[in-house]
């Protein structure tokens, strides 16, 4: 069965430093990976997806992601952060059937000003 | 373009009440659709999902119930509210594994 692991429910940085949030999954089959963003009281956006193509997945907000298959990762990034970045991250993994998407449990991005 | 949309926004329901939430999608055909509950502090849990009119999956058993009466409607209902259906309530929908998902903007339950 396919899982997706987020390392930590809250990451805290501080504006312009690098923004790293950690996902790494588990699939039998080559997966494709998503990160989506969701701001208080609205639904997920998608940030950006890896569908096979490039492993280095650039998407909205300045943000990009690397798929590494020998680490089973896909950490989401952003060299600089902005005090507009906070917000919860999930990421999540595509199941092998019914188009269904396996989800992280979320991290939440504090931006100290 | 393809849209979604979710109503209401925010909704203020008693314990036994019922309840009757929708979405529609425009723009596509034949979607997948989906019900998603985020619960305070906790992430999303899947509720029901369905890929054709007329065929729904539940993933939790619960007092909830989801109908899919036309290709791009998908509802959320109940017959008597409880405490522990507050949350916030999201609609999505795909085509397909590489396409992700789409999710409408939600609606804030508050059962009192």
């Amino acid at each position: 069965a396919q899982s997706v692991t987020q390392l930590g429910s809250h990451v805290s940085v501080s504006e312009g430093a690098l923004v790293l949030l950690r996902c790494n999954y588990s699939s039998s089959v080559p997966p494709y990976l998503f990160w989506y963003v969701q701001y208080p009281n609205q639904g997920l956006q998608l940030l950006l997806k890896y569908t096979s193509a490039a492993t280095l997945v650039k998407g909205i907000n300045g943000f990009e992601a690397e798929f590494k298959k020998s680490e089973t990762s896909f950490h989401l990034t952003k060299p600089s952060a902005h005090m507009s970045d906070a917000a919860e991250y999930f990421c999540a993994v595509s199941a092998d059937s019914n188009y269904q998407l396996i989800w992280g449990a979320g991290t939440k991005l504090i931006i100290k000003p | 373009s393809q849209t979604i949309h979710q109503w209401p926004a925010t909704l203020v329901q008693p314990v036994g009440s019922p309840l009757s939430l929708e979405c529609t999608v425009e723009g596509t055909s034949n979607p997948n659709l989906y019900w998603y509950r985020q619960a305070a502090g906790r992430g999303l849990q899947l509720l029901f999902y369905s890929v054709g009119i007329g065929q729904i999956s539940s993933e939790v058993p619960q007092n909830l119930s989801a109908s899919r009466p036309q290709d791009r409607q998908f509802i959320l209902s109940s017959k008597k509210l409880l405490l522990s259906d507050s949350g916030f309530y999201l609609c999505a929908w795909s085509l397909g594994a590489a396409s992700g998902y789409t999710f409408g903007s939600g609606t804030r339950l508050t059962v009192v």
